[in-house]
């Protein structure tokens, strides 16, 4: 099955500095890629998402990137704030696939603190 | 995308005894799934809720503890079954639609047993 693993597991950054958290990927087959981010106590909320048809995709001061070869993909957080401040969770998967490749896997999570 | 209702939000219960969770999408999906997070941890997927059939479990979960039902398209429940402490986390459902590459989740239920 499908193993995702994520850096760093905590990320303290400057109010107004940009914050990348990184995840790999295990399964060739997997080919959307979500970012979720969870603030205390409430459910995860997708903030980006991309495809394996696509390298990059941008959305305000959000970015993804995606390398399909090296089977990693990475969020980029620009001209952080503090209400940035959240656990963030990158995820795999092939929702059209079969089996087991159609769930969600997750990565273990990275807490973002921005500090004002 | 979907919208779920999740209840209960949150229930603290005695030790041996059980507890059902509701999950109603607002329209039908393709999958439901159900998930643990135990506090601090990641979303760990305890199974795939199957309409009219047994759910598919991930290692580590069974079925006498955490039986499933998914009566229709719209509907699932999770039973958390004869709980100890150590059950206590937070349960979410998520759902997709068919042909949509997106996830959506409940708002999840907290559970505390003591």
């Amino acid at each position: 099955g499908e193993n995702v693993e994520q850096h760093p597991s905590t990320l303290s950054v400057q109010e107004g500095d940009s914050a990348v958290i990184k995840c790999t990927y295990s399964d060739s087959a997997s080919n959307y890629f979500p970012w979720y981010k969870q603030e205390l106590g409430k459910r995860p909320q997708l903030i980006i998402d991309i495809r394996s048809n696509v390298g990059e995709k941008k959305d305000q001061r959000i970015a993804v990137t995606l390398n399909k070869t090296a089977k990693h993909f990475s969020l980029h957080i620009t001209e952080t704030q503090p209400e940035d401040s959240a656990v963030y969770f990158c995820a795999a998967s092939n929702p059209l696939g079969s089996g087991s490749a159609r769930q969600l896997t997750f990565g273990s999570g990275t807490q973002l603190t921005v500090l004002p | 995308s979907a919208v779920i209702s999740q209840k209960p939000s949150r229930d603290i219960c005695q030790r041996g005894t059980s507890l059902t969770i509701q999950c109603q999408v607002d329209s039908q999906v393709t999958m439901m799934f159900w998930y643990r997070q135990q506090p601090g941890q990641s979303l760990t997927l305890i199974a795939t809720a199957n309409q009219g059939s047994e759910a598919t479990y991930e290692s580590g979960f069974v079925i006498d503890k955490f039986p499933i039902s998914r009566p229709n398209l719209t509907f699932s429940t999770l039973t958390v079954s004869n709980m100890s402490p150590e059950d206590s986390s937070i349960y979410l459902c998520s759902d997709r639609h068919q042909g949509s590459y997106g996830y959506t989740f409940g708002s999840g239920t907290r559970l505390t047993v003591v």
